[in-house]
């Protein structure tokens, strides 16, 4: 099954500073998700992009997508230590079932 | 209002016997999902209710993977027979209209299987 590719794999950085994510995909799609996960359990949904949005903003959250090259970026702006988490791509192509990548592993150190 | 449960939280089993797991939506909410987070794996699609529709099991690893919703709210997660790689946490989600696409996918917090 097609699955998005997060890169980079772990990510340490402090507090106060950005922190950019990237997502590879395979195929079309109808969409990209973020998700947050926290300790290893459940997942907090952080913003969707709909295959014809380029950039969308949520706070201190920016997504791009560039639906050419197949990628998508989370960039957490102004990073805090509450922030420290495994953050997901997800691509749908079929009306509901979410296709993950591994993710990415994120440290906020204060 | 409550958010989507699992129980249990933990489940320790010994190789060969039978688990459920169990999940209850968000009330209100008509599709329901099913995925597997394994170490090293990410999470994988395992099965999706809809409705009164007939579910979408093709993500289910193996026959001894089955699931069912009664009444169109909970659902259980039964593993036969289970096997050491069935080890992982497994999560359910739900949506609120008919899972088209584009809709957020709440997910409860997990159960964390661990076979022996």
């Amino acid at each position: 099954s097609q699955q998005g590719e997060e890169d980079p794999q772990a990510l340490s950085i402090q507090e106060g500073e950005n922190a950019t994510m990237n997502c590879s995909y395979k195929t079309s799609i109808n969409n990209l998700q973020w998700y947050r996960q926290n300790s290893g359990r459940g997942l907090v949904h952080l913003i969707l992009i709909r295959s014809n949005e380029r950039e969308k903003h949520s706070g201190r959250l920016r997504v791009t997508l560039d639906t050419s090259k197949k990628s998508s970026s989370l960039l957490i702006t102004a990073s805090r230590a509450a922030d420290t988490a495994s953050y997901f791509c997800a691509t749908e192509n079929s009306g509901y079932a979410l296709n993950f990548g591994k993710g990415t592993s994120l440290l906020v150190t204060p | 209002g409550a958010g989507v449960s699992q129980s249990p939280s933990n489940k320790v089993t010994e190789k060969g016997k039978d688990v459920e797991l169990r999940c209850d939506p968000i009330s209100g909410h008509t599709a329901l999902y099913w995925y597997r987070q394994s170490l090293g794996q990410g999470l994988e699609f395992l099965i999706y209710f809809q409705g009164n529709s007939a579910p979408d099991k093709s993500g289910l690893p193996s026959d001894r993977f089955s699931a069912e919703r009664t009444g169109g709210s909970v659902s259980t997660l039964t593993i036969q027979r289970t096997q050491q790689e069935d080890s992982a946490v497994y999560l359910c989600a739900s949506s609120l209209l008919t899972g088209q696409s584009g809709e957020t996918q709440y997910f409860g917090p997990g159960t964390r299987l661990l076979v022996l």
